[in-house]
């Protein structure tokens, strides 16, 4: 069944670099889409980035400069890393699977990161 | 990027009550709306796309309506398991953009 899992560390020290994976079954990176968004205390549901199935990427023009996501197809896997790392970055990190039509069906747990030294 | 402004960031409701929620789009998004549900401790969960369509296992009582760049998202007769926070989700351009979230209470 279909299937996404995030995982990285759960502290990161301020104007580090995270790195989250997203793993996936029951589907192909090449069909669907994958979007990382992030809820924040600040903000709120936040947008980040896609990978799209053709392996063209788009990012939240606020994170851009920090913000690289890639893929792995032979592992199902998706990759977040991000520098530069403040306090206001602490939140729950979110992947999902986006098909036709702009429905996101399936989501990971999320995973909680925390920027504190 | 395309902002989106929801509002009211927070709504107090009585079971029973008919809520709705507004966002307008910095430009005309054409449509390309969703509306997303998230309970405290859940991932998100969309209920309603392209505006008005309800997603699979969305129930009857969630709606949504609009054009351009004014969009609106409503309950009608709240139930308990409706308290969360609710976003409006804009997917016209490649990059998307959310709103910035109503929470639910309950009077």
């Amino acid at each position: 069944q279909v299937q996404l899992k995030e995982s990285g560390p759960g502290l990161v020290q301020p104007s580090q670099t995270l790195s989250l994976t997203c793993t996936v079954s029951g589907f192909s990176l090449t069909s669907y889409n994958v979007h990382w968004v992030r809820r924040t205390p600040g903000k709120g549901l936040e947008w980040m980035g896609v990978i799209w199935s053709g392996g063209n990427t788009d990012y939240n023009s606020a994170l851009k400069p920090r913000l690289t996501i890639t893929r792995d197809i032979s592992e199902s896997q998706v990759f977040l890393t991000m520098n530069s790392l403040q306090t206001e970055d602490t939140g729950i990190y979110y992947c999902t699977r986006n098909g036709w039509g702009g429905i996101t069906d399936y989501w990971g747990q999320g995973v909680m990161v925390t920027v504190s030294s | 990027d395309i902002q989106m402004t929801q509002s009211p960031p927070s709504l107090s409701a009585s079971l029973g009550d008919k809520v709705t929620i507004t966002c307008q789009a910095s430009q005309n998004i054409n449509n390309y709306l969703s509306w997303y549900q998230q309970r405290p401790g859940r991932a998100p969960r969309q209920l309603i796309r392209y505006t008005s369509s309800l997603v699979s296992g969305t129930p009857s009582r969630f709606s949504g309506s609009g054009s351009g760049t004014d969009y609106s998202f409503s309950i009608s007769n709240v139930e308990s398991e409706d308290i969360a926070t609710y976003y409006c989700l804009q997917y016209d351009s490649l990059t998307w953009t959310f709103g910035g979230g109503t929470k639910l209470e309950l009077k």
